[in-house]
This record gives C-alpha cells, structure tokens and sequence, in this order.
C-alpha cells in the first residue's frame, strides 16, 4: 500500500458526461501528479499540483481540470467525455517539488461508453 | 524537449539475469527513475540515479552515464513475479519533478 488513495477504483459513464476523480495523497506530502494511461499505453504526465497551487502542465485536454484542496487531496475533472478518454487515471504525490520519489495510487479505470 | 527510448519487449528465464536499457535525451538533467508496474497495477519506484554510477539495492541494480545519456536497470535472480513493465523516467530541468514516462520495457519471465 502506497498510501495514496484514490476513488472510484472503476467508473462507468456515458459519452457526454462529466466526472471527478479523486486523490488523497500520502500523510505529508505536499506534491500531487495525475497521470492518464490508455490501454497498452505509457502513463502520460497531465499536471502537477504542489501546495494548493498548479506548478507543471502536460497535454492535458482543455476538457479536463484539477484542483487540490487547503488539506491537500486533489480531483481530476473530466467533462464531455469521449470514447478515447477511457483509461486509467493515476494520482501519485511525493513529499517535495522535485529529485524524490513519487508514490502512486492504484488508479481509477474510466470506461466512456 | 525530451526523449525517452527503451526496448518495447523482452523475455528472460527464471533465474537468470537480465538488463533494460534506456537512452534519454534531454536539455537538462535533474536524476532518472525507474519504476516497475505489472499490468493494471499502479507503478512502484525501484531506483533513483543523479550521479554517474552503480546503485545496488538487493536484486536489483540501476546504472548510469549522463555523458552518455544512458541508464540501465539489472535484474538478477528473476523471478517469475518480476514479469511486468519496467519504466525509465526523467524529469525535465525545472520541470518540478514531473516525470516524463519512457513506453516502458515489458519483461516476460518464463519457468
């Protein structure tokens, strides 16, 4: 157990709709990543938060949005979804900006029928 | 930018010893990761290098030469639990540790 907790573990929903993933990090770190990766597909960078505030950006769609909270648990939004956007979304945090280990969570499936 | 390149595809036998590589290119160099991932699952770190060299941690050894932009991970022992994707990592300078994930290495172990 990584400490990173993430919920839903599956999430099912219709082309069109909007939902939120959710990431609570490890006891004490400050730094939350999301993560998308598509069937036999690499796990590609979306953002980073860090303190409440958003420090790097990936190719993230401009459908999909974050946050994290003053107690420091973050949400991925995704609106209109799409087919394609079926995938596992992984959260992962570490304790500081850069040069430590990130620890992930055991991911959301998103299946977009 | 940055570029990542590692085998898409390897098999090893239990027992024996295997090594991943992994070419990078990038404009800075701020430490590589390794991390491993059976399928499904969510990856799990293995390995940190900023300085040019060998790191043993049990079974496992990562390595590398940042004048060569050249890193690999060495698996002794195998086991048939070590079948799973083992992926090179590299944040980009400045890049507040987002790492940027190569295609990863998928490792079969076979009896």
């Amino acid at each position: 157990d990584s400490g990173v907790t993430q919920t839903p573990k599956h999430l099912i929903t219709a082309t069109g709709q909007r939902v939120t993933l959710r990431c609570s990090p490890r006891s004490g770190d400050l730094s939350v990543y999301w993560y998308q990766q598509s069937l036999d597909q690499g796990l590609q960078f979306l953002i980073q938060y860090y303190n409440g505030e958003e420090r790097a950006k990936g190719n993230i769609l401009e459908r999909f949005s974050a946050q994290q909270f003053p107690d420091l648990h973050s949400e991925l939004n995704l609106s209109s979804l799409e087919l394609g956007d079926s995938a596992l979304y992984f959260c992962a945090s570490s304790v500081a900006l850069e040069g430590t280990e990130a620890f992930f969570g055991q991911g959301t499936r998103l299946t977009v029928v | 930018g940055q570029n990542i390149d590692q085998p898409t595809e390897m098999t090893a036998t239990e027992g024996a010893i295997v090594q991943i590589n992994c070419t990078y290119q990038t404009s800075g160099f701020n430490g590589l990761f390794w991390y491993q991932q059976h399928a499904g699952e969510a990856p799990t770190f293995l390995s940190y290098n900023v300085l040019d060299g060998l790191e043993e941690k049990g079974r496992f050894s990562s390595f590398l030469s940042r004048s060569k932009g050249y890193s690999y991970l060495l698996l002794k022992e195998l086991q048939m639990k070590d079948s799973a994707s083992y992926l090179c990592a590299v944040p980009p300078p400045g890049g507040y540790n987002k790492l940027i994930f190569g295609a990863g290495t998928r490792l079969a172990v076979h009896p």
